[in-house]
């Protein structure tokens, strides 16, 4: 079965960077794009970028470009998204999404908590 | 880029009640909508996509349709674990773009 597993939470002082991992399983890992999504609290869902698996293409919102880098290492099935220069309000939820043209978002990982504190 | 209007925000109904949520997209993007349900704490799950098609394993009671600019998602007789915020997306292209989310709650 497909899934999606991603690392713990996280608690970054302002200006930090901080890595989400999302590990895949139960699928071909290059054959599906991922994409991330965040929710800060009590908020919406906000699209971040995706990035092509197989190529390691990426295209990113306009909102997180120089700020965001999504990579993956096809050895372990994993994609990353690194967010760089972090403020509080950058504090949120962080979900990796399988993403397909036809269905949108099937598979998602459980969430990773990133809080920015001083 | 495609922005989602999404309507009511809250809608507060009780159980058995039809319910009918609204989203617009800024542009058309033909039937490349899905329709999410996310309860507290949990990652958003899929109900609807392509607009109509019912993903498998949800209810019967959930139903989507639309195209172009103008899609609903009905639940046709709300029940207890209905009780959640439901959010559409485009998937038009690459990107994405969610709506704001509507809150349905207990009358």
């Amino acid at each position: 079965q497909v899934q999606l597993v991603q690392s713990g939470a996280e608690v970054k002082k302002p200006g930090a960077s901080v890595k989400v991992s999302c590990k895949a399983s139960g699928y071909t890992f290059t054959s599906y794009y991922m994409h991330w999504v965040r929710q800060a609290p009590g908020q919406g869902l906000e699209w971040m970028g995706i990035i092509n698996p197989s190529g390691g293409s990426t295209s990113y919102a306009q909102k997180f470009q120089g700020r965001v880098t999504m990579t993956r290492d096809t050895s372990t099935s994993t994609v990353y998204m690194e967010l760089s220069s972090l403020r509080s309000e950058d504090t949120a939820v962080y979900y990796c999404a399988r993403g397909t043209t036809i269905v949108g978002a099937a598979y998602w990982g459980q969430g990773t908590l990133v809080t920015v504190s001083s | 880029d495609i922005q989602m209007t999404q309507s009511p925000s809250t809608l507060s109904a009780s159980v058995g009640d039809r319910v009918t949520i609204t989203c617009r997209a800024s542009q058309s993007i033909s039937s490349w909508l899905a329709w999410y349900q996310q309860k507290p704490g949990k990652a958003p799950k899929l109900l609807i996509y392509k607009a109509s098609s019912l993903e498998s394993g949800v209810p019967s009671r959930f139903s989507g349709s639309g195209s172009g600019t103008e899609f609903t998602l009905t639940i046709s007789s709300l029940q207890p674990d209905d009780f959640a915020t439901y959010y559409c997306q485009q998937y038009n292209s690459y990107t994405w773009t969610f709506g704001q989310g509507t809150k349905v709650e207990i009358k």
